[in-house]
Parts: C-alpha cells; sequence; structure tokens
C-alpha cells in the first residue's frame, strides 16, 4: 500500500529566506505527483503538478521536483514571503490497481516570520 | 478557473440523524471524489466516482454512501452520523483518470455531531 511522508511536519524560517520541503513516497508506480496548499479552515490549492514522466515544474517562486526511482518530491519555495504561510501536502496518484484517490501525506506546516 | 462547490462550510447535526453533503463541479469532469481530513491522519479517500450512476469505494467508506445522479453533483449521505464523523469533509474533481489531470477541491465541510 502506497505510503507518503513530509518532513518537516513544521518549520518556521524568517521571510525573504529560500525553503525546501520533502516528500517521499514507497511505491514508485506512480501516474503523477500533485502539491498543494492549504490554508487554516479552507480547501486545497493545487500548486504544481508533476507527470511521472517529468523531473520538474516550476511557477513564479515555486519549483517542484521528481526522481520517481528514489521515491522523493521537493518543493522549493525561493524569497519566501509571510503570505506563504500554510500547509503544504504532497499527494500521488498510483498507477497500479486500488481506489483511485490521490494517497497525501500529512503535511508541512510552514511558518514564514516578518 | 474550474470551480468546486460545496453547500455548507460549516454543519451541526445530532447523533443518528441523516446527514447530506452536497457537491458541485462546474467544468464538466467525469471524475469525483468525498475525503475527510482529521489531525493526525491527514486526507483519507471515502469515495469515488468515475461517471453519473457510478461509484467505488475508498480507503474508509464504512457509515457512508453517496449519490451521483448527474454528473456535476456528487453527494455523500451519512445514513446515522455518529460522533466519529465529526471531521473536515473535502470533495474534489478530476477530468479523468490521466497523468496530466488536475485534482480541484472544494472549500470544505466541518461537520460536528453532537
Amino acid at each position: 500500500k502506497q505510503e507518503v511522508t513530509q518532513i518537516p511536519a513544521a518549520l518556521s524560517v524568517p521571510e525573504g529566506e529560500n525553503l525546501v520541503l520533502n516528500c517521499s513516497f514507497t511505491d514508485s508506480a506512480i501516474y503523477n505527483l500533485q502539491w498543494f496548499r492549504q490554508d487554516p479552515g479552507k480547501g486545497l490549492t493545487s500548486l504544481l503538478l508533476i507527470q511521472s514522466s517529468q523531473r520538474e515544474q516550476t511557477s513564479g517562486r515555486l519549483n517542484a521536483s521528481l526522481d520517481k526511482s528514489s521515491g522523493r518530491s521537493t518543493l522549493y519555495i525561493a524569497a519566501s514571503q509571510p503570505g506563504d504561510s500554510a500547509t503544504y501536502l504532497c499527494a500521488v496518484l498510483n498507477s497500479g490497481g486500488g481506489a483511485d484517490g490521490l494517497t497525501f501525506g500529512k503535511g508541512t506546516h510552514l511558518i514564514i516570520q516578518p | 478557473d474550474v470551480k468546486v462547490t460545496q453547500s455548507s462550510r460549516y454543519l451541526v447535526k445530532r447523533t443518528g440523524e441523516k446527514v447530506f453533503l452536497e457537491c458541485v463541479q462546474d467544468m464538466d469532469h467525469e471524475n469525483m471524489f468525498w475525503y475527510r481530513q482529521d489531525p493526525g491522519l491527514g486526507l483519507r479517500l471515502i469515495y469515488f466516482s468515475y461517471d453519473v450512476k457510478m461509484k467505488e469505494k475508498g480507503d474508509i467508506p464504512e457509515g457512508y454512501s453517496v449519490s451521483r445522479e448527474k454528473k456535476e453533483r456528487f453527494s455523500l449521505i451519512l445514513e446515522s452520523a455518529s460522533t466519529n464523523q465529526t471531521s473536515m469533509y473535502l470533495c474534489a474533481s478530476r477530468l479523468e483518470r490521466g497523468a496530466k489531470n488536475i485534482q480541484y477541491f472544494g472549500a470544505g465541510t466541518r461537520l460536528s455531531v453532537l
């Protein structure tokens, strides 16, 4: 059964720093990996999707990489801002059998200090 | 932009009540999903639907049922609500299964069962 782990569980950094969030998964048979942002009490906002055949995706100050063979992904946030404070979730869509939803990690709670 | 709308942001119900959570998407997506999110457990898939009148169990279907009579609407039903169903419920939709397709989420319904 696929398991997704995110490290660290929480992170607090000063404004302006570059930072990396980590995600690992146990089964490399995936269609894609998505990074989401969740603000307190709200739904999930999709940030980036990386297909299994891709190595990275970029959107503005965000860059996500995927190493499928080692079961790892990173989300790089450049020049962090207080508005980046949120919980970041990674999720994979399995290409094997079983239920067809995303398998989620438990998230990294990020605080950017002004 | 894709819009996934959940009919209620907050609901308070009593034990034993029948509860309906409604979700509507406006992008003609074929696939729809219901998840619940609990502290320490993350997001878990309850049910999903590939198309109208089709439904499949996810990882935690016990105590729930679903209905999809129209393509744009996916309802989650708690036949007899219990206190352990107090949770944040998130609906999602996706065009179809495939590596390129983003899963979009609604704002969530926070359900309290007293």
